[in-house]
């Protein structure tokens, strides 16, 4: 199966600042996905963004397929923020879901 | 709120019984999805239903079933259960056959503790 690795693992922000969390895959895939699992254990959708730049408010996510690396950037966080970031990607051709270890965010006011 | 139910919320069973988990998938959806998040192993696909059948297959070990019912609801079977079963198990649905392309959503989960 493909290997999704996150980094980095942990992650422990001032309010206000700025963050950029990285997935790495390893090898081509036709659906990403970035997931916030918040404190309550509930797993919200992000972004789907197997290639392209989006933005949502103040989260924005890039990646670049043909280079096997994603990017999601949190500006401005919030204490609500704080959670476990999770990647996953999807092969071409297969319906499995892969999903990375996780970022595990903390914005502290 | 993504759309996706599962119930119940919580259980709490002893090693060697039997639980069945449910979920609803959102109105129009086709595909089921299964997933195991444990401490040691965290997330991982177990299976994948389209349309009633049998789609996808991951890390589901042989004690673990699960089918999709004609109205699209799905239930995962889990029995002679062991300590290390215990985890939360997510339910997603997508609205297609899944072929590494649709978006999934997930479901609330159910904690499964067993003692």
């Amino acid at each position: 199966g493909i290997q999704v690795e996150q980094s980095p693992p942990d992650l422990i922000l001032q309010e206000g600042a700025n963050s950029t969390l990285r997935c790495n895959f390893s090898d081509s895939v036709n659906n990403l996905q970035w997931f916030h699992q918040n404190p309550w254990g509930q797993l919200i959708n992000l972004f789907y963004i197997p290639s392209g730049t989006k933005q949502n408010g103040r989260l924005s996510a890039t990646t670049v397929a043909t280079e096997r690396y994603s990017l999601l950037y949190i500006s401005s966080s919030q204490t609500t923020d704080s959670g476990v970031y999770f990647c996953a990607v999807g092969a071409w051709g297969g319906n499995q879901f892969y999903f990375g270890t996780g970022t595990s965010l903390t914005v502290i006011p | 709120d993504s759309g996706v139910t599962q119930t119940p919320k919580h259980l709490i069973t002893a090693t060697g019984q039997r639980v069945t988990l449910r979920c609803s998938p959102r109105s129009g959806d086709l595909s089921v999805y299964w997933y195991q998040q444990s401490l040691d192993q965290g997330l991982q696909f177990l299976i994948q239903y389209y349309n009633g059948e049998e789609r996808a297959k991951g890390n589901i070990l042989e004690r673990f079933s699960a089918q999709q019912f004609p109205d699209l609801h799905s239930e995962l079977n889990l029995s002679s259960l062991e300590l290390g079963d215990s985890a939360l198990y997510f339910c997603a649905s997508s609205p297609g056959g899944g072929r590494g392309t649709d978006t999934q959503y997930f479901g609330p989960g159910t904690r499964l503790t067993v003692l």
